[in-house]
């Protein structure tokens, strides 16, 4: 059974420029999560996805935007880059709505 | 809004000691879960547990649901068990929320 991925492990990019994560889920699962992790603190949720359809978003403003596909992967899209956005960024699978949620290893954002 | 307190914030131990991390939530959970973040930011599922009692090896937890509190025990700590545990709560279908997370640093 594979696990969560998410590619590209790190990522460097500048001030306003646009960025595409991706997140494959592990098998079976049909949900996903996405956080946002600062130095120091703990990962906030971001948005999540269910069977394609976004289900539940934090306070992250527009420009922070989703997709999820028919094999239930996902992409997080972040246009216009701050410096704050630099983050350890995690995607989450799990195969019901509360259910247990497991980790990909995250991308890691640096925005200059 | 949702609380999810984690106490000690920083606990630092000799090799082969016991330990007890406390998660304090502020409602009632469909969802708990411990992780264990390692130094390179992977999350590691050690337990689910929105209730009730486990263990797995040096590791148990115990959820007490009705007062609201969630407990994870290390026993023999290993330099390995280094790093921050994190408890994450579900209420109803919303998202997990994270605690503020206990730092654990082992001395051989």
């Amino acid at each position: 059974e594979t696990g969560v991925t998410q590619s590209p492990t790190h990522l460097i990019k500048t001030r306003g420029q646009q960025v595409t994560l991706r997140c494959s889920s592990q098998s079976g699962h049909n949900t996903v999560s996405w956080y946002q992790q600062a130095l120091g603190q703990g990962p906030q949720f971001i948005f999540q996805y269910y069977r394609e359809e976004e289900n539940g978003r934090g306070n992250f403003p527009p420009r922070f935007s989703g997709l999820q596909f028919p094999n239930y992967s996902s992409e997080l899209n972040v246009n216009a880059l701050e410096l704050d956005d630099s983050a350890l960024y995690l995607c989450a699978s799990s195969s019901t709505l509360a259910g247990e949620q497991f980790f990909g290893p995250g991308t890691r954002l640096t925005v200059l | 809004g949702i609380q999810v307190e984690q106490s000690p914030p920083d606990l630092i131990l000799q090799e082969g000691a016991n330990s007890t991390l406390r998660c304090n939530f502020s409602d009632s959970v469909n969802n708990l879960q411990w992780f264990h973040q390692n130094p390179w930011g992977q999350l590691i599922n050690l337990f689910y547990i929105p209730s009730g009692t486990k263990q797995n090896g040096r590791l148990s937890a115990t959820t007490v649901a009705t007062e609201r509190y969630s407990l994870l025990y290390i026993s023999s700590s290993q330099t390995t068990d280094s790093g921050v545990y994190f408890c994450a709560v579900i209420f109803g279908n919303e998202k997990l929320t994270f605690g503020t997370g206990t730092r654990l640093t082992i001395i051989p």
